[in-house]
């Protein structure tokens, strides 16, 4: 059973420059959230995807992107880079349980580290 | 809103000596509060769930605990290997809303 998985590793990229970071779900998951992690600090909810739409955003300027797909992927877009939009950014994948359950157990990729430079 | 606050930022044990780590929290409604593992560079592992107050959860030297404002990470004889940034998160009741997650305490555990 293949966890989530996140692409590329690392990336270094130039300010004012624009950045595709990629998210397979973990198998059975349909839901796919961002975070970002600064250095020392906990993770910062970006936007959730569901059903190819976006469905909760938290605090980050449009500059910040996204994208569902059909088979529940999904993509980050940064446009316009500034040097503090380098971080790990997290992907993680959940699902509505299906017998009305409790679990929303979120489960996080390996992460993208970005460096702006 | 909603805020999870850790303390200690760090913690230093020798090995075998047990210790727990605390997580505070201000949520409207709680759907359920997490816990999880982070190794330097990875992303966040999942350790537990804890839905209701009283509810305890365990998992080899880790134990985890609940009440109405704060949860506690019980490290058992810990082990070099433990050593991590533990992170708690808390999950409003509302649907599948996001996780809202404190600063982490950065646990080192020396043979």
């Amino acid at each position: 059973d293949a966890g989530v998985t996140q692409s590329p590793t690392h990336l270094i990229k130039t300010r004012g420059q624009q950045v595709t970071l990629r998210c397979s779900p973990k198998s059975g998951h349909d839901t796919v959230s961002w975070y970002q992690q600064a250095l020392g600090q906990g993770p910062q909810f970006i936007f959730q995807y569901y059903e190819e739409e976006e469905r909760q955003r938290g605090n980050f300027p449009d500059r910040f992107s996204g994208h569902q797909f059909p088979n529940y992927s999904s993509e980050l877009n940064v446009n316009a880079l500034l040097l503090g939009d380098s971080a790990l950014y997290l992907c993680a994948s959940s699902s509505l349980p299906l017998s009305g359950g409790y679990s929303y157990e979120q489960y996080f990729g390996p992460g993208t580290r970005l460096t702006v430079t | 809103e909603d805020q999870v606050t850790q303390s200690p930022e760090a913690l230093r044990l020798q090995e075998g000596e047990s210790s727990s780590l605390n997580c505070s929290y201000t949520v409207s409604g709680l759907r359920g509060l997490f816990w999880y593992r982070q190794d330097p560079g990875k992303g966040p592992e999942f350790l537990f769930t804890l839905y209701s107050a009283g509810e305890e959860k365990e998992k080899e030297r880790l134990k985890a605990t609940l009440t109405k404002k704060e949860s506690f990470l019980h490290i058992t004889a810990p082990k070099p290997e433990d050593s991590a940034t533990y992170l708690c998160a808390v999950q409003a009741i509302w649907g599948n809303t996001p996780l809202v997650f404190g600063k982490g305490t950065r646990l080192s555990v020396i043979a």
